[in-house]
């Protein structure tokens, strides 16, 4: 199963790019890499996700490696809204029936205006 | 546009009493999730299910039952409560054939005294 690690946490000033890094060495070749965040108190919030080629939608963008050992994910106008925990997602156990998704500690993002 | 909405958002119970958590989704969903989050750790798979009249068990789903006797609701039940399931729980739904792009509700908060 592959596993993430991400920094505890990362400070963005408002109206800047938030980077927030992930790395996935042991990710296989047909696992997507996800994620999600969690604003304080509220449930978790998909936001992408992306196999080998970078990704864009209208909350982010998805930049995985070539070897895709790690990804960045990308909020390139940083809002005090967008203060929240960010999980990075690879390992997705399969259940008898469906998936689950595997929650690890995240990147608290604090945005500062 | 409700999305995924549990009730109630929140409770107090005493240790041994019963009650029920109710997930409604108005999003044709095959696929609804019960979480629990505590603090310091990620969610929880508790139960699961891929479609009206069955269910799933999840990583820790001693002490709850769950039914879906309607494809867009998702009940939780617990028969005896314990201090060990004060947590906060959360439930999710998803398309079938994209099972990890999942919809969170907003949680509901239980304390068990």
């Amino acid at each position: 199963d592959a596993k993430t690690t991400q920094p505890t946490s990362m400070d963005c000033a408002e109206g800047r790019a938030a980077n927030l890094p992930c790395n996935h060495s042991t990710i296989s070749g047909n696992e997507y890499v996800y994620w999600y965040r969690q604003i304080h108190s509220q449930g978790p919030q998909y936001i992408i996700h992306g196999l080998k080629n970078n990704e864009t939608n209208e909350m982010a963008s998805l930049i995985i490696t070539e070897d895709r050992k790690s990804s960045t994910l990308i909020l390139p106008h940083a809002t005090l809204r967008d203060t929240a925990v960010y999980y990075c997602i690879v390992r997705v156990a399969v259940g008898e029936y469906g998936n689950k998704l595997v929650f690890g500690a995240g990147t608290i993002l604090r945005v500062k205006s | 546009n409700a999305g995924v909405t549990q009730t109630p958002k929140f409770r107090v119970l005493k240790t041994g009493q019963s009650m029920t958590l109710l997930c409604a989704q108005d999003m044709n969903h095959e696929y609804m999730y019960w979480y629990r989050q505590d603090p310091g750790m990620g969610l929880r798979l508790i139960h699961y299910s891929v479609g009206e009249g069955t269910t799933a068990k999840g990583e820790v789903p001693d002490g709850y039952n769950v039914s879906r006797l309607k494809k867009q609701n998702f009940l939780l039940g617990l028969e005896s409560a314990a201090p060990s399931q004060t947590s906060v729980y959360f439930c999710a739904s998803s398309y079938e054939g994209a099972e990890n792009i999942q919809y969170f509700g907003a949680g509901t908060r239980l304390s068990v005294l």
